[in-house]
């Protein structure tokens, strides 16, 4: 079993929906939660770091975990084309390394 | 932007030849990580180095190594190339708080 369960998608909405992106994980010493965007063939950019369990917004995104679920989401108001991307979920123990989810492909339409 | 840069951006070589791929990190920045992305896969972590030590390693084998420099500048080394070493390879560097900014990859094709 993966540390990090992520839907790959791939997922396809209309411009301005809500998009829901959630990931799964299993090892309860993770305590720093983050979501990346990635474009194609282009390195991850840090859009939502969090260390607690609740919600983060910045902007259109919100950040939310739950910890005693062991379960987080980001979700994306008022999506644009140009937030097509794939969003990778990514947890860390301690300042060390990150583990990712596989990453879910969206695609919005306009 | 990030501040990290990578180079080359891609690069071609062929099984069995060895690879130095190069990152810079930002200023300030005493850590460097390195990751792996296969295509279709979230990045895995190689290894870390902080102050020139490596400081945690992922499940990679030996002939993938590393290098930190007092300018933080890194490296990561690739000996016996094998065709599943195909990937994107990723540095990032940390802030102080932990979080992690990656640059913009070295795309590697073993034929």
């Amino acid at each position: 079993q993966k540390e990090v369960e992520q839907d790959p998608g791939p997922l396809s909405v209309p411009e301005g929906a809500i998009v829901s992106l959630n990931c799964t994980y299993s090892n309860s010493a993770f305590q720093y939660f983050m979501w990346y965007r990635q474009y194609s063939r282009k390195g991850p950019e840090l859009l939502m770091y969090t260390y607690s369990s609740g919600n983060k917004e910045d902007g259109r995104f919100t950040a939310q975990v739950d910890k005693s679920s062991k379960y987080i989401s980001l979700f994306i108001r008022d999506s644009q084309p140009s937030d097509s991307a794939t969003y990778l979920c990514a947890m860390e123990t301690s300042g060390s390394r990150l583990t990712f989810g596989e990453g879910t492909q969206l695609t919005v339409n306009p | 932007e990030t501040g990290v840069t990578q180079s080359p951006t891609h690069l071609i070589k062929t099984r069995g030849q060895q690879v130095t791929l190069r990152c810079s990190s930002q200023s300030g920045h005493n850590t460097v990580s390195w990751y792996q992305q296969a295509l279709g896969q979230g990045p895995q972590f190689i290894f870390q180095y902080y102050r020139e030590e490596e400081n945690g390693r992922g499940n990679f084998p030996p002939r993938f190594s590393g290098l930190q420099f007092p300018n933080y500048s890194s490296e990561l080394n690739v000996n016996a190339l094998e065709l599943d070493d195909s990937a994107l390879y990723l540095c990032a560097s940390s802030t102080p708080s932990g979080e992690q900014y990656f640059g913009p990859g070295t795309r590697l094709t073993v034929t």
